[in-house]
């Protein structure tokens, strides 16, 4: 399968604990982009990433929040001090440059308690 | 901003055809898209639409764009209890591609 691949699926985690998720996109798309998404809602754009690039942090939720991709493949967002509202489905897609139809990957369900 | 709205729900009869409708506030992208997404997955991109087309036909799916009124929708024929699940638009944010903006997603009920 050479779709996008998120790990973890979910993610159950104290508050104040730091969590990380990854993501893997399509081999040969060059753009990656994360998302959250509430319950009842669409997805929020977070970041994302044209190679190592990252060309747009600015709706990062907070400085709580980061992202990386060092070697222009796969992405990680971690989130440090989670708080109860973090709660939601961590999207990630990615596309061509050229093309902007962006493939969405399966999700990381993260839950604070 | 843009912004981007849809009915909430909508509940047919299995074969019978769906519309479901959106709104979006400006579109300098070059595509809208449609996305389905069922119970705990992520979205699957279900068809799109160049900005200068008026209509797009993929098999059972139809797109109707119109420019003017700021309007899209999107027609499924013959619906089946498959297709249940939360339908969203989107349209980018800008004309340099990325950013997706979301509708809040329609939730299509089919009934047998």
């Amino acid at each position: 399968d050479t779709g996008v691949s998120q790990d973890p699926r979910h993610k159950i985690t104290k508050r104040g604990q730091n969590v990380t998720f990854r993501c893997d996109p399509i081999s040969e798309h060059n753009r990656l982009y994360w998302y959250r998404q509430t319950l009842g809602q669409g997805p929020e754009f977070l970041t994302y990433f044209q190679n190592e690039a990252q060309l747009e942090k600015s709706r990062l939720l907070s400085d709580r929040f980061s992202a990386e991709r060092p070697k222009g493949s796969f992405s990680t967002l971690e989130i440090q001090r989670t708080e109860q509202g973090d709660s939601a489905m961590y999207l990630c897609a990615s596309s061509w440059t050229l093309q902007e139809t962006q493939y969405f990957g399966p999700g990381t369900r993260l839950l604070v308690l | 901003g843009e912004d981007v709205e849809q009915s909430l729900f909508l509940s047919v009869r299995e074969g019978d055809s769906s519309v479901i409708n959106c709104t979006y506030t400006d579109s300098s992208s070059t595509y809208l898209y449609w996305y389905k997404q069922e119970p705990g997955a992520g979205l699957q991109l279900l068809t799109y639409i160049f900005s200068n087309m008026d209509m797009k036909q993929d098999q059972r799916l139809t797109v109707l764009l119109n420019k003017k009124d700021k309007h899209l929708s999107l027609r499924i024929a013959d619906t089946q209890t498959g297709d249940s699940a939360i339908y969203f638009c989107a349209d980018a944010e800008d004309n340099q591609g990325g950013k997706l903006i979301f509708g809040q997603g329609t939730e299509l009920s089919v009934k047998p």
